[in-house]
């Protein structure tokens, strides 16, 4: 029944590596999103992908690149992992406003 | 200046009280207003929408003021189970397309028994 999910829901890995975090919605909706939140709690869009347009945030470094295989499904691949990206990571979806998250993927780079 | 501003907190407050936060938005353009709830180690869940002429959800009411650009959330009286932080979110149109949600910082909300 759930309406956001992500895999995994931890994550721990070394610095360098390539990593990916699953998201995957039953709602129907449109758009999907990815949200960063760092250590200060503070939340920022990262990527929105609506009919298979992308709109990234241009502070988003190119070693994040979300992957979307259907309208259900959009990925985040991260290549050569750094200790600045350990943070949460949530997906979301919304059809027109109000947007439903995910649990949250909780990365930590060693 | 910031897009979306609040103030942190924390706010303590007894049980059974009224509290009451604003937040201040840059964009004059925004077009959507929200008010989500964050539990510790949860993810962002909506709690209600804000409509130009004020709207109320049970001991939860929201304002708009566009003039000023704010809006405020007023809960009233607190149960322990309203601790929490509050992000205010704010939604701005640009060209064709929307830009996402802005969110706050959050105000961090402790209900004291």
């Amino acid at each position: 029944d759930t309406a956001v999910s992500q895999t995994p829901k931890y994550l721990v890995t070394q610095m360098g590596n390539d990593k990916s975090i699953k998201c995957e919605q039953n709602l129907g909706h449109d758009t999907m999103y990815w949200y960063k939140q760092d250590s200060k709690k503070f939340l920022k869009i990262m990527f929105s992908y609506n009919n298979k347009e992308l709109i990234i945030n241009e502070t988003v470094p190119n070693r994040f690149s979300p992957k979307s295989p259907d309208k259900a499904h959009l990925n985040l691949h991260i290549n050569s992992l750094e200790l600045g990206d350990s943070a949460v990571y949530f997906c979301a979806s919304s059809q027109g406003r109000a947007e439903s998250f995910g649990p949250g993927t909780r990365l930590t780079v060693l | 200046r910031k897009e979306v501003e609040q103030d942190p907190g924390p706010f303590n407050v007894p049980e059974g009280a009224t509290v009451a936060f604003n937040c201040t938005y840059s964009n004059s353009a925004s077009q959507s207003f929200f008010w989500y709830r964050q539990d510790c180690r949860k993810e962002p869940k909506l709690l209600m929408s804000v409509y130009s002429s004020g709207n109320e959800d049970g001991r939860f009411t929201a304002q708009l003021n566009r003039a000023s650009q704010y809006i405020s959330l007023l809960i009233r009286d607190s149960k322990l189970s309203d601790s929490a932080t509050y992000l205010c979110v704010v939604i701005g149109y640009s060209g064709g397309g929307a830009d996402g949600l802005t969110f706050g910082k959050g105000t961090h909300l402790i209900i004291q028994p």
